[in-house]
């Protein structure tokens, strides 16, 4: 059930799988990016980050992976549990700005 | 350590009046950081501020649209002669500052606009 694309696809799961989140960006000269958790009616969550000069980073349960060559993101939940369940966006920082430009998001929805 | 704060959290208007949205950030943070979410789509970037600056706006509508981060208060977003089409969820970030390992931008819980 892996979901490409900037048009809030779903991805559905059973609890205890493993999910991956994918997003394009757009610009080359981003040098920072982050994944972001939001659930129904509350802001966006900083789940993590990482920057351009890396190409994985870990958390708990939680790896982003960047391949600048094809400017491609993506976010590697493991063991995903119901809580897990949110839309998730990527966001993008270029150098020399500091606003951030978010992708159109990700719903994941785990069963279990 | 309490997170960004934002009211209010629902804010109803006719068209015409005036919304005014508040924004405190988290405490050590003194840049701010305005976005608009439409349903089903991701935050758009509106206005970048440091204390008693605006550093971007490029994101902000030319008309009706306004923010201020004075020296002692909050930010706040103001939008005059409010119409339907600004019916949103407006979220305010944070960061300590620029540079690297002190950009991450945490967000508020949003404050619902609906303009009847």
């Amino acid at each position: 059930g892996e979901s490409v694309g900037l048009h809030l696809p779903t991805l559905s799961v059973q609890e205890g799988d493993n999910s991956i989140i994918n997003c394009a960006y757009s610009n080359s000269a981003s040098d920072y990016f982050i994944w972001y958790k939001q659930e129904s009616g509350k802001g966006p969550q900083f789940i993590i980050d990482i920057r351009s000069n890396m190409d994985k980073r870990q958390g708990q349960r939680v790896t982003v992976l960047l391949n600048k060559t094809v400017k491609h993101l993506s976010l590697q939940i493991a063991a995903t549990q119901p809580g897990d369940s949110a839309v998730y966006f990527c966001a993008e920082k270029v150098t020399g700005f500091q606003k951030l430009v978010f992708g159109t998001g990700t719903r994941l929805l785990v069963s279990p | 350590n309490a997170g960004v704060m934002q009211n209010p959290r629902h804010l109803v208007r006719r068209r015409g009046q005036e919304a005014r949205l508040r924004c405190s950030p988290m405490k050590g943070h003194s840049h701010v950081y305005w976005y608009r979410q439409l349903p089903e789509e991701g935050l758009k970037f509106m206005v970048y501020l440091q204390k008693e600056n605006i550093i971007d706006e490029s994101g902000m509508p030319k008309e009706r649209f306004s923010a201020e981060f004075p020296k002692e208060g909050p930010s706040i977003l103001r939008i005059q002669q409010v119409v339907r089409g600004d019916s949103a969820a407006y979220f305010c970030a944070s960061s300590i500052r620029q540079g690297e390992g002190q950009e991450t931008q945490y967000f508020g819980p949003g404050t619902r606009l609906l303009v009847l």
